[in-house]
């Protein structure tokens, strides 16, 4: 019964490939969010949706187009990788004002 | 545009000792503050929320206290024990997102 699942938990990939990245939350919120965090371990808003509405989209390239099916889901697709995406990935969910849960992260090493 | 800094980045504590984590904010409009503690390896997990009328907000041994006047959060540990190590976020929210700072690394020796 996890909260925030996203799948798969690593993906190593060459460069000039097309990767998806998963995400779903059971919790009921209706928001939901990519985060990506670097080597440094900083953690930096990527997109947020509301409702399955686009809210935020943080100067991510468009190579990155996340799709929101329904509230409770939210994948995340890149087109044509490079070595700087290489890093973890964060799907997280909250509803009004309430924690963030976040998923256990995406690794993806890009060579 | 929200910036949050976490001073310090690393602290080594003895175990059983209290300690202090600093989190400061630009922007003081912030719907809450939220703590997170992150695991090697893993995704973060809420420790704490502070809504922006709140002051200050208590689970177990952690007590975390918010100034939106002055722009700081601090974190309070009590009587640490080594499996607090991890690294502890602090992040501001706004409008449909979370701003975080970079973290303090905790170090618990028993």
């Amino acid at each position: 019964d996890t909260a925030v699942s996203q799948t798969p938990k690593y993906l190593v990939t060459q460069m000039g490939n097309d990767k998806s990245i998963k995400c779903e939350q059971n919790l009921g919120h209706d928001t939901m969010y990519w985060y990506k965090q670097d080597s440094k371990k900083f953690l930096k808003i990527m997109f947020s949706y509301n409702n399955k509405e686009l809210i935020i989209n943080e100067t991510v390239p468009n190579r990155f187009s996340p799709k929101s099916p329904d509230k409770a889901h939210l994948n995340l697709h890149i087109n044509s990788l490079e070595l700087g995406d290489s890093a973890v990935y964060f799907c997280a969910s909250s509803h009004q004002n309430s924690p963030l849960h976040f998923g256990n992260g995406t690794r993806l090493t890009v060579t | 545009k929200q910036e949050v800094t976490q001073i310090p980045a690393a602290l080594s504590v003895p175990e059983g000792e209290n300690l202090v984590l600093n989190c400061s904010f630009t922007d003081s409009a912030i719907y809450n503050l939220q703590w997170f503690r992150q695991d090697p390896g893993k995704g973060l997990t809420s420790l704490l929320l502070i809504q922006s009328s709140q002051r200050e907000q208590t689970s177990g041994r952690l007590n975390a206290s918010l100034d939106k006047s002055s722009g700081r959060s601090t974190l309070y540990i009590a009587a640490s024990q080594p499996g607090d190590s991890a690294t502890y976020l602090c992040a501001g929210a706004g409008s449909y997102q979370l701003t975080f700072g970079k973290g303090t690394k905790l170090s618990v020796i028993p």
